[in-house]
């Protein structure tokens, strides 16, 4: 069991493209989740998903969009990139929205120039 | 709205030693949980121990345990005999049952002197 994979592991993009981050988990968790972590802010949300089909905004959504057309996975897209996405995106599941542990991939490392 | 402080940026500790890392919280609710989190080099996010606010009993894991104290709304994470592999960011998150949104604070950096 591999648990909440993502991909890429790191990226370099220039500024304007359209960039998707992917995130699979094999764990049935019903809720997943999107943050970003920047240096001194810790971690924030971004868009979270309590079941397959459904999504909603967090703390940091705008510039950002999700879907969640199965249980297992839940890309992140940015449309047009800019330098302040330059971050590291964690995706995170857990068995129900609100109540229950998050478990955490590994993240991916974004620079955009 | 509700929000995290670790107000310990770094924290140093010789291997075998105890440590104890700082965490406070503001909320007005009386249902969620909190969590300690840890981040090694590797990037991994590693939770460590959680706590309802329900309990009264702190909770612990092998080496690790928390000091809740509800009416102060601090939530202390101790790391006895400290170990080389505990060198990481630890970073306390809350989960509040009306926002449903998992908070976290700026993380404290822990370094482990053998």
């Amino acid at each position: 069991i591999a648990g909440i994979t993502q991909a890429p592991t790191s990226q370099i993009l220039a500024a304007g493209r359209r960039m998707t981050l992917r995130c699979t988990q094999d764990m049935r968790h019903n809720a997943m989740y999107w943050y970003r972590q920047d240096l001194g802010l810790g971690l924030r949300l971004i868009h979270y998903s309590n079941t397959a089909g459904t999504t909603g905004k967090g703390e940091v959504p705008d510039g950002y969009s999700v879907s969640r057309a199965n249980t297992d996975d839940f890309p992140l897209t940015l449309a047009s990139a800019v330098p302040s996405q330059t971050s590291v995106y964690f995706c995170a599941s857990s068995d129900s929205y609100g109540q229950e542990t998050q478990y955490f991939g590994p993240g991916t490392r974004l620079l955009v120039l | 709205a509700q929000t995290v402080t670790q107000s310990q940026p770094e924290m140093s500790v010789q291997e075998a030693e105890t440590v104890t890392l700082s965490c406070t919280y503001d909320t007005s609710e009386s249902d969620y949980y909190l969590f300690w989190y840890k981040q090694p080099p590797s990037r991994q996010m590693i939770l460590v121990i959680r706590q309802e606010a329900y309990k009264q009993q702190n909770a612990t894991e092998n080496r690790f345990s928390v000091n809740f104290q509800k009416a102060a709304k601090s939530f202390s994470l101790k790391i006895s005999d400290s170990q080389l592999g505990d060198a990481a960011m630890y970073f306390c998150a809350y989960l509040g049952g009306a926002t449903n949104k998992l908070i976290f604070g700026t993380g404290t950096l822990l370094a482990v002197q053998p």
